[in-house]
């Protein structure tokens, strides 16, 4: 079945630092992978958007790349801030309708 | 300007209620969602619907019937609610380019059963 695994236990980094995500995918051959953001009380909020036929998207000081070899998709958040913390979500679809969330990581960037 | 919108925020009912939940769009798009999330924080589709009509139906005990009266609003109705059903259930839109389908949430709606 499908299978889309992130990071289960919180990311602690230092203010400053660039903050590395990871979302691995098995039995699924995505056309696109999202990445949304998630803060406590609130419905997550769409970041990024990466296709199957690119390798890199940047935004800001948001970096996301999409390896379909290795099934594979690391978010980066660079110079990181205390406002960065939430629960960071991967998401994939084959091109319709329907989006597959990934299980989350939260990340917490402290000062 | 809230561009999704549920209510009730909070539902806190006892077991073997109906109750219903309110989702209403204000950005023109033509695809509307339900997601059920559970204590875990897991995000799971449970049905969508495309111009009012039914396109996602994920496996779902049919206590959950949606309802689309028009394509920016989106109902859940519950039937004969039971434990299990305490999570967070969020409403989210998207434009149907068939180009990633970016989705739009609301801030969900808290259904606590007793």
């Amino acid at each position: 079945s499908q299978k889309i695994e992130q990071n289960s236990e919180a990311l602690n980094i230092q203010e400053g630092k660039t903050a590395t995500l990871t979302c691995n995918y098995t039995n699924y051959s995505p056309a696109y992978l999202q990445w949304y953001r998630q803060d406590p009380g609130r419905g997550p909020v769409f970041l990024l958007l990466i296709r199957e036929n690119e390798k890199e998207k940047r935004k800001e000081r948001l970096k996301v790349t999409f390896d379909t070899t290795l099934k594979q998709s690391l978010f980066h958040i660079t110079a990181s801030q205390p406002a960065d913390s939430a629960t960071y979500l991967c998401a994939l679809t084959g091109g319709g309708n329907k989006l597959t969330f990934g299980t989350g990581t939260q990340l917490k960037v402290e000062l | 300007d809230t561009a999704v919108s549920q209510t009730p925020k909070y539902l806190v009912t006892q077991m073997g209620n109906d109750k219903s939940i309110k989702c209403e769009q204000n950005l023109g798009h033509d695809t509307m969602y339900w997601y059920k999330q559970d204590s875990k924080k897991f995000l799971k589709i449970m049905f969508s619907y495309n111009n009012k009509e039914l396109i996602i139906n994920e496996t779902v005990p049919n206590r959950f019937s949606p309802k689309s009266p028009d394509k920016a609003h989106l109902n859940l109705h519950i039937n004969s609610l039971e434990l299990g059903d305490s999570a967070v259930y969020f409403c989210a839109s998207s434009q149907d380019t068939g180009h990633g389908v970016i989705q739009h949430f609301g801030d969900g709606t808290r259904l606590s059963i007793l």
